[in-house]
């Protein structure tokens, strides 16, 4: 069965300093891959995706992710974090046409 | 972007009534549009798949009979709670996809409702 795994439930970082938030993935075929961001009482804004060739993605607000299928991971990175990043991250898997299952999120503390 | 509309953001009603809910893509035409419930603290668990002209298809465990969806048009899905029970309070979001060129399309989301039943 397909599953996304986020295995930090909440990190917390200061301002400026880097981020990594970690996703595996377990599916037989190369997945799509998403990560979303959710702030409280809101719907989710796509931060970036991988469909296919360059490795190395990046997205909006200064965010990239890497896949790595050896390691069935596409974890989301930012060199230095914002006191407006903190929101809740969710990495998601598409297959089959549009049908996205998702992590159970990471909560993302700032410390100024 | 594309843009997804849900509506109402926020809705109360007593226990025993329906609820609708709204999903709308405003500037493109979507031909699934998914139904996600999201519970305090975690993660969106999708519900069901909502096809236009066709019936939804919905996840294991999810009532179909307490979850009617219908997908009357390109540019909009209903979700309808029917006889809600405090139980069924939640976040319930939507997305809808917008195919590019065959390929998966990345999923837009809708603001999401808050259903709160008493």
């Amino acid at each position: 069965a397909q599953s996304v795994t986020q295995p930090d439930i909440h990190i917390t970082v200061s301002e400026g300093a880097s981020l990594e938030l970690r996703c595996n993935y377990s599916y037989g075929a190369t997945p799509y891959l998403f990560w979303y961001v959710q702030s409280p009482g809101q719907g989710l804004q796509l931060l970036l995706k991988y469909f296919s060739g360059d490795t190395l993605v990046q997205g909006i607000k200064g965010f990239e992710a890497e896949f790595k299928r050896s390691q069935s991971s596409f974890n989301l990175r930012k060199p230095s974090v914002h006191w407006s990043d903190a929101a809740e991250y969710f990495c998601a898997v598409g297959y089959n046409f549009n049908k996205f299952y998702f992590g159970s999120g990471t909560k993302l503390n700032v410390k100024p | 972007g594309a843009v997804v509309s849900q509506h109402p953001s926020r809705v109360i009603c007593k226990s025993g009534t329906s609820v609708k809910i709204e999903c709308r893509s405003l500037d493109f035409q979507a031909t699934t549009m998914f139904w996600y419930r999201q519970f305090p603290k975690q993660s969106l668990m999708l519900m069901a798949t909502s096809n236009e002209g066709s019936k939804a298809t919905y996840e294991q465990g999810v009532e179909k009979d307490k979850f009617l969806i219908n997908h009357a048009s390109l540019t909009l899905s209903t979700l309808t709670v029917t006889s809600a029970h405090p139980e069924d309070s939640s976040f319930y979001i939507c997305s809808a996809s917008r195919l590019a060129g065959g390929l998966t399309g990345e999923l837009f989301f809708g603001e999401g409702s808050r259903l709160t039943v008493l």
